[in-house]
This record gives structure tokens, sequence and C-alpha cells, in this order.
């Protein structure tokens, strides 16, 4: 298993504004992802982040606009630049230990963008 | 395209009833199935996971059942509890996607006590 934490636990920001999420984990992990969850909606993987390699998008989702770091094996952020309101949703990253499809979840990021 | 849903948004039941919940896919080649509850202001935590090729799997107190022949996937709660209480989601995983899980929308269980 794996305890993941994520700050900020949430926010409220301004449209044009940039805010940067991290994700640390408490032991060492190779995969990485974050996803977006809108209010009462499933998730949506928003790319996977591996340690020493660019991120991998998703379709619908682009670099500039969530550019990933991965410094080392237990740390990760996202950022969401240049923020509107469709923007506002729950971010969660998640790590794979074992199998690709058991993967374990932060408590998430709740922005919300004014 | 590829999708997993629910059928049904809401399912509320009494506190020690069983609970069933719901889901439907699409994409025949997927590995994996996997359930994961969701309680208020957490991540989702994974419950079971069934391979493609098995048709049952049980955990404790949850079975998962998998029907390939309509493409339908259940998760079997036993005398729910007032901690059942949360949003199930479905995921699918297939080895060709290294890593990625599509979910479905998520049902929320209410347990009445």
């Amino acid at each position: 298993s794996a305890v993941i934490s994520q700050k900020p636990s949430r926010d409220i920001c301004q449209r044009g504004t940039s805010l940067t999420i991290q994700c640390q984990v408490d032991s060492q992990v190779t995969m990485m992802f974050w996803y977006r969850q809108q209010p009462g909606q499933s998730l949506t993987l928003i790319a996977t982040a591996n340690q020493g390699s660019e991120a991998t998008y998703e379709s619908g989702f682009v670099i500039d606009k969530f550019p990933i770091s991965r410094p080392n094996l237990t740390f990760s952020t996202l950022t969401v630049s240049n923020m509107s309101p469709e923007d506002s949703s729950i971010y969660l990253c998640s790590v794979s230990v074992s199998t690709y499809y058991e993967q374990y979840f932060g408590p998430g990021t709740r922005l919300t963008v004014t | 395209g590829e999708s997993v849903g629910l059928h049904l948004p809401t399912l509320s039941v009494q506190e020690g009833d069983n609970s069933i919940i719901n889901c439907a896919y699409s994409n025949s080649a997927s590995d994996y199935f996997i359930w994961y509850k969701q309680e208020s202001g957490k991540g989702p935590q994974f419950i079971i996971d069934i391979r493609s090729n098995m048709d049952k799997r049980q955990g404790q107190r949850v079975t998962v059942l998998l029907n390939k022949t309509v493409k339908h996937l259940s998760l079997q709660i036993a005398a729910t509890q007032p901690g059942d209480s949360a949003v199930y989601f479905c995921a699918e995983y297939f080895s060709s996607n290294t890593g990625k899980l599509i979910f479905g929308q998520g049902t929320t269980l209410q347990v009445k006590p």
C-alpha cells in the first residue's frame, strides 16, 4: 500500500492565475497519475507521470495548461495554468504499487475558480 | 468509443440488507474490472478486482460478478453497514493502456439505519 498526501487540500483562485498542487507519497513508486473529478462526476485521467520522463497526457489535456513535474520517485506536482471557472474541480493524484489497476489515491485538492 | 457506465445513480438500502451495485461496460478487450469506493471528501479506495477470464470473485463481505455475455459487472455487499455509504465506481483496465483506468459514472449508496 501507499499513503499519499496532497497540498493544498482546497483553494479558491481568481481566473487567469495558476495553482500548483503537490503530491507526496510515503514510498518510492514508479507510476503516478493525475485525475480530475468535476462536481458529482467520475474521474478523468489527466496524465501519467513517470520519473525521468515527460508526462503522458490524455486526449483533451495539454502540457501548456497542465504542466507536470516528477523530480523523484516520491513527489509530483500538477499546475493548473491560466485558470477559468471551468477548471473548478477536485484534482487527485494516485500511484500504483504492485499492479497497474490497484491504485492508491490522495485525498484530493478541491479547486474553485472565481 | 470506450465507456464504462452505471445503471443507477443512487441506491438506498436498509442497514443489514444486501446491496447490489451494477455496471455496464462496452470494451470487450478489458483485462481487469475493478471496484472503487469513494467516501465524502476522500480519494477513491480500491475494493476488489476481477480478471476478465473469471466470472466471480469474493472478498470480505463483497462479491463481484462478471457476465461477459451481456457486458455486465456487479458488486454485491453483504449485510450493508452505515460505513458502506459512499460512491462506488467501477473501472476497467486493459494492459495495452499501461496503467490507465477508465472509470464509470458512479453509484451513490445510502444506508438507512
